[in-house]
């Protein structure tokens, strides 16, 4: 079956550690994100990649940092320097958009992170 | 920059009740529109979408209308099931130079009881 898998569901961290979250897709999508959703905010964009070896921050990358060397990969690191990290974290991924058409993100189950 | 509105929650209705969630929006040029459905400790599924002005989009019963006039997209379903419990995102979508982005409502949770 495609889709997208995010490890671990429940993540506890102590205060201070970094943390890395798994994002994976066998969909061939070109296109990853990241999201952070909080109660009553709604999601809002953390980073998104286009394509391998490229990323971009999103609107609130403060804290955050990812990498993309390969396709179907997307892992976020959540740092000691982000000050209220404990959050739901989605993954979602799209083919590449263009200015024509949209194309449809798909979203990962999402990982529960608390910091303890 | 983009930015959308949808009425707060909970919202609770009786199995078999008209359901309305009313989102609206702020947007420059031709944004495309969506909803999303998040079931209890889950990620998010597309549930429907509109790419252009009067454009309907349907799925499960749920409806939802493009009106650039009133710059809104409001959930319907003519009768709600209790399966149908979960939060909906209202959201659109606008393609820049960084490529197509989505911009979420803060979500309205629906509880549907016998």
């Amino acid at each position: 079956d495609g889709g997208i898998t995010q490890s671990p569901k429940y993540l506890f961290r102590k205060e201070g550690q970094n943390v890395t979250l798994s994002c994976e897709q066998n969909l061939n999508h070109d296109a990853m994100y990241w999201y952070r959703q909080d109660p009553g905010q709604g999601l809002r964009l953390i980073y998104y990649s286009q394509i391998v070896n490229d990323f971009q921050k999103g609107d609130i990358a403060e804290g955050y940092s990812v990498s993309r060397e390969k396709k179907e990969s997307f892992p976020l690191t959540v740092t000691s320097a982000q000050k209220n990290p404990t959050a739901f974290y989605l993954c979602a991924s799209s083919i590449q958009g263009n200015f024509i058409s949209y194309n449809e993100q798909f979203f990962g189950p999402g990982t529960r992170l608390t910091v303890l | 920059g983009n930015s959308v509105t949808q009425m707060e929650g909970p919202v609770t209705l009786s199995e078999e009740a008209f359901l309305t969630i009313n989102c609206t929006y702020t947007a420059t040029g031709y944004p495309s529109l969506f909803w999303y459905v998040q079931y209890p400790g889950e990620g998010l599924q597309l549930l429907l979408k509109a790419t252009k002005a009067d454009d309907k989009g349907s799925n499960k019963g749920f409806e939802a209308t493009y009106r650039k006039e009133t710059t809104s997209f409001h959930l319907e379903k003519g009768s709600v099931q209790v399966s149908d419990s979960a939060v909906y995102f209202c959201a659109l979508s606008q393609f820049t130079g960084g490529g197509n982005k989505l911009t979420f409502g803060t979500g309205t949770q629906l509880k549907v009881e016998l």
